[in-house]
């Protein structure tokens, strides 16, 4: 049972415009949503992330939006840079019920073009 | 400032054999996470340490893995008789606990059973 879904397995992006990830989840007991971003070979490199009484955190060129009544997140990156890209994972933990595990979607393949 | 690493980066082994696999965290973690990941899916939860003590399994860890974390600082996976189907990336993950719950994920040790 996949909690944390991420649809679009790929998206392609000019170089300096706007990427959008987008990712939904079931379990309305998730409070704090995470997004990481994977090179081939490494491990998840954290990137932003947002608690449920938030609907949008900012970090440089990377915002996330939350919308809880639709389960639904989005990272949106601007400008779109060469080096990003790479595999982004959603994530998402429940941790007021004690869980410290991130419930993790499949990825998107985020590849921007030069 | 070291980040979490794992070793061996490369596993082989033939099925049936044991393996054990090292996760050092970063140094002022106290929480500690093993997750595993397979072709084109995202990390899936393994197993929770909180210093030394073991807190949380998922159902993903059967009889044959063992997880330790003998004074709260490195952990040990162990897999016992390994089969084909443990093949995989096994990541290691910490976080501090402290009011965060972004959890920083090592490179991985990748497994091929044969």
């Amino acid at each position: 049972d996949q909690q944390v879904k991420q649809n679009s397995p790929s998206l392609s992006v000019q170089e300096g415009r706007i990427s959008i990830l987008n990712c939904d989840y079931t379990n309305s007991m998730f409070d704090y949503f995470l997004w990481y971003k994977k090179y081939p070979a490494e491990g998840p490199t954290f990137l932003i992330s947002i608690s449920s009484i938030k609907d949008k955190n900012e970090d440089g060129r990377f915002t996330v939006f939350l919308n809880k009544s639709a389960k639904h997140l989005s990272l949106h990156i601007v400008p779109s840079q060469p080096g990003d890209s790479a595999v982004y994972f959603c994530a998402a933990i429940h941790h007021q019920t004690g869980a410290n595990n991130l419930f993790f979607g499949t990825g998107t393949r985020l590849t921007v073009i030069p | 400032d070291t980040g979490v690493s794992q070793d061996p980066r490369h596993k082989i082994t033939k099925r049936g054999q044991n393996v054990t696999f090292r996760c050092d965290p970063i140094s002022e973690h106290n929480r500690l996470y093993w997750y595993r990941q397979t072709l084109g899916q995202g990390p899936e939860f393994l197993t929770y340490f909180q210093n030394e003590a073991q807190l949380e399994k998922s159902r993903l860890l059967s009889d044959r893995f063992s997880a330790e974390r003998p004074k709260g600082s490195f952990s040990t996976l162990e897999i016992q008789r390994t089969e084909q189907g443990d093949s995989a990336m096994y990541l290691c993950a910490s976080s501090s606990g402290t009011g965060s719950y972004e959890q920083y994920f090592g490179p991985g040790t990748r497994l091929t059973v044969t």
